[in-house]
């Protein structure tokens, strides 16, 4: 079964600095990985996804994300933080086209931004 | 384009009583997912519906139950509630082609049961 691994619940960073957030994956076939962000009282917004595209993967609002295979990890970056970036950050995989829409989350990380 | 849309968006249920959420999907999304998010185990997938058929399912009791319409909209049931139940459920939406087409996640209903 797939797995992903979120490092770190909480994750502080002060406006204009990087954001690191890291993900960590498990699958013995190669995955579909995404990254969520979740703002208060609201649903899921998919920042990102990785479909063996490309390594190096672009998102929404300045994020993005590089698939290392050999160390099995998605880990999302953003160049510098804004107060807007503040809210929770989900990883999730995915294994094949049948089950596309059945997705094992992360636990979450909870980005804080400070001035 | 009116992205997912749930119905109702807070619910408060006492335990033993049964619940009905409904899901508006993406126009043009026939994929439809219903997912339970609560602080103790994150976010769980509850099942998949496709053409009014289920087509993927997670790991919870045949309380929870969904069904899909001919117009895509999807509702989920929740019977003989307990404390437990209480979370956020969301639905989400997917185009089935191209085959990875990433899901687009609805507001959520929140279920508090007392």
């Amino acid at each position: 079964a797939q797995s992903v691994t979120q490092l770190g619940s909480h994750v502080s960073v002060s406006e204009g600095a990087l954001v690191l957030l890291r993900c960590n994956y498990s699958s013995s076939v190669p995955p579909y990985l995404f990254w969520y962000v979740q703002y208060p009282n609201q649903g899921l917004q998919l920042l990102l996804k990785y479909t063996s595209a490309a390594t190096l993967v672009k998102g929404i609002n300045g994020f993005e994300a590089e698939f290392k295979k050999s160390e099995t990890s998605f880990h999302l970056t953003k160049p510098s933080a804004h107060m807007s970036d503040a809210a929770e950050y989900f990883c999730a995989v995915t294994i094949s086209t049948g089950t596309a829409s059945k997705l094992t989350f992360g636990t979450g990380t909870r980005l804080q931004v400070t001035l | 384009k009116a992205g997912v849309t749930q119905t109702p968006r807070y619910l408060i249920k006492t335990r033993g009583q049964q619940v009905t959420l409904s899901c508006s999907p993406i126009s043009g999304h026939r994929s439809v997912s219903w997912y339970q998010q609560t602080p103790g185990q994150g976010l769980q997938f509850l099942f998949e519906y496709f053409s009014e058929t289920q087509r993927n399912k997670g790991n919870f009791p045949g309380r929870f139950s969904g069904r899909q319409f001919s117009n895509s909209r999807s509702e989920m049931n929740v019977s003989t509630l307990e404390l437990g139940d209480s979370a956020l459920y969301l639905c989400a939406s997917r185009k089935t082609e191209p085959y990875n087409s990433p899901l687009h996640f609805g507001n959520g209903t929140r279920l508090t049961v007392t």
